[in-house]
């Protein structure tokens, strides 16, 4: 299995609402990520698990809460978002090194 | 953290060669580089990685000059498909989890 699956593909919520994005992967690496992308925008750097801990967090507001339960799983919590946040959530795995396996996204939309 | 710099846009005509240049004038003894290409609305996908010289897979092939300020990732004979957005990355290859950030990539646009 080679495969980074994110659910769901798309996602539309208020600014009062609560909601998570999930991801799962089975492919035994054990660094993961979380990247924000808006249109014809670079993906941008959310936070990163390394072996289940939180190793870097790029100064994300508070809104976005991440979780990593275990190996194949990574959550990313979202409370009181903003219009600004709509962007496709991008969740990656990794073996090591700067290679990443990417799923296909959680399309998101605040209004 | 080395950073990249790639041309913002390219075009080319079904059947040519492409040739994109990545610069990462700072590339630190460790680091590889690793190409990524993007289709709209899906995540990047991993084309190729290098460390020096050259490196050819299936798809496409990476030259990596001495200096190792830069590379050039060529596409031989693109198709319609592969107008897409491409991205190189320079990371540490040991780095577990290490910060992977993406420069601005180039869109490239095959037309028939």
């Amino acid at each position: 299995d080679t495969e980074v699956t994110q659910t769901p593909k798309h996602l539309v919520m208020g600014m009062t609402n609560k909601k998570s994005l999930k991801c799962e992967q089975h492919m035994g690496h054990r660094a993961m990520y979380w990247y924000k992308q808006k249109a014809k925008k670079p993906p941008e750097l959310m936070f990163v698990y390394s072996y289940e801990k939180l190793s870097i967090n790029e100064s994300v507001p508070s809104r976005f809460s991440p979780e990593c339960p275990n190996s194949s799983l990574l959550n990313l919590h979202l409370h009181a978002l903003q219009p600004e946040d709509s962007a496709l959530y991008l969740c990656a795995s990794s073996p090591g090194g700067e290679k990443l396996f990417f799923g296909s996204g959680t399309q998101l939309s605040v209004l | 953290l080395a950073k990249t710099t790639q041309p913002i846009s390219m075009d080319s005509y079904e059947g040519q060669e492409v040739n994109i240049t990545c610069s990462h004038n700072n590339i630190a003894t460790n680091d590889y580089i690793t190409w990524y290409q993007q289709f709209p609305s899906q995540g990047p996908r991993f084309i190729i990685q290098g460390y020096k010289t050259k490196v050819t897979n299936e798809v496409a092939s990476l030259f990596i000059p001495a200096d190792r300020k830069s590379s050039t990732l060529s596409l031989p004979r693109v198709s319609l498909s592969d107008t897409a957005v491409y991205y190189c990355l320079v990371g540490d290859r040991n780095n577990q989890g290490g910060k992977l950030i993406f420069g601005q990539g180039t869109e490239l646009s095959v037309k028939p």
